[in-house]
């Protein structure tokens, strides 16, 4: 199967500062890919739907200034938290579509904010 | 609109069958099933796309209602591996995007 890749795996930061998260498609291009924010017990709750060569598109209730998604390329799509806030602390994971629908998911990028 | 998992958790010896079902008040375009073990990401199991659908892969299977509001994953002979949370993700027509039930806790004992 296709294979998607996150970094960092985790990531520890002071409130106030940013952190950039990375989403790569290693073996196959995917000008979409997705953002989900999942916290403990809970399910995927999607943030945004990245799109290469454009804005990205938010779901109700994201703040697009403070998650900020760029898709550079067919095979890198970005999230950067911005001012992070302790209550942002959470597992961020990202997808992308597979030739059939199916969502190929990257391992996660577990985000704590002190 | 989040699609509804019953039921929220399971708990079964090694070998016998569980099903998960999931609902939904809109006709779907698709649903798709996905396992999530603990400090992972979710993993593919299989996706539906046409009413009366039924389809699986050695003992994981799964179906798709006439109405296409309603799926169900059936686990026969359930293994150790299979423990793990079960997450349907349904996508309404033209919506290009899954939304996520609040998923089923699967716990496999010896």
């Amino acid at each position: 199967g296709a294979v998607v890749s996150q970094h960092p795996s985790w990531v520890i930061c002071k409130s106030g500062t940013s952190v950039k998260i990375e989403c790569r498609s290693l073996d196959f291009q995917a000008t979409t890919m997705f953002w989900y924010r999942q916290f403990p017990k809970q399910s995927l709750m999607l943030m945004a739907t990245s799109n290469e060569g454009s804005k990205a598109t938010y779901e109700q209730g994201v703040e697009k200034d403070k998650f900020l998604i760029n898709h550079a390329s067919l095979t890198l799509s970005t999230l950067t938290v911005t001012s992070a806030h302790p209550e942002d602390s959470s597992f961020y994971i990202c997808s992308a579509p597979g030739r059939n629908d199916e969502q190929y998911f990257g391992p996660g990028t577990r985000l704590t904010v002190t | 609109q989040q699609p509804v998992q019953s039921p929220q958790a399971v708990i079964l010896r090694e070998g016998e069958d569980a099903v998960i079902n999931c609902s939904s008040s809109k006709a779907l375009y698709s649903v798709h099933w996905y396992r999530q073990k603990h400090g992972e990401a979710p993993v593919f199991l299989m996706i539906l796309l046409k009413g009366g659908e039924q389809k699986g892969h050695e003992k994981i299977s799964a179906s798709f209602n006439e109405k296409k509001q309603q799926s169900s994953l059936y686990l026969t002979a359930s293994q150790l591996s299979y423990s793990g949370t079960y997450f349907c993700g349904t996508e309404e027509t033209g919506a290009q995007k899954l939304v996520f039930g609040q998923g089923t806790r699967l716990t496999i004992n010896p």
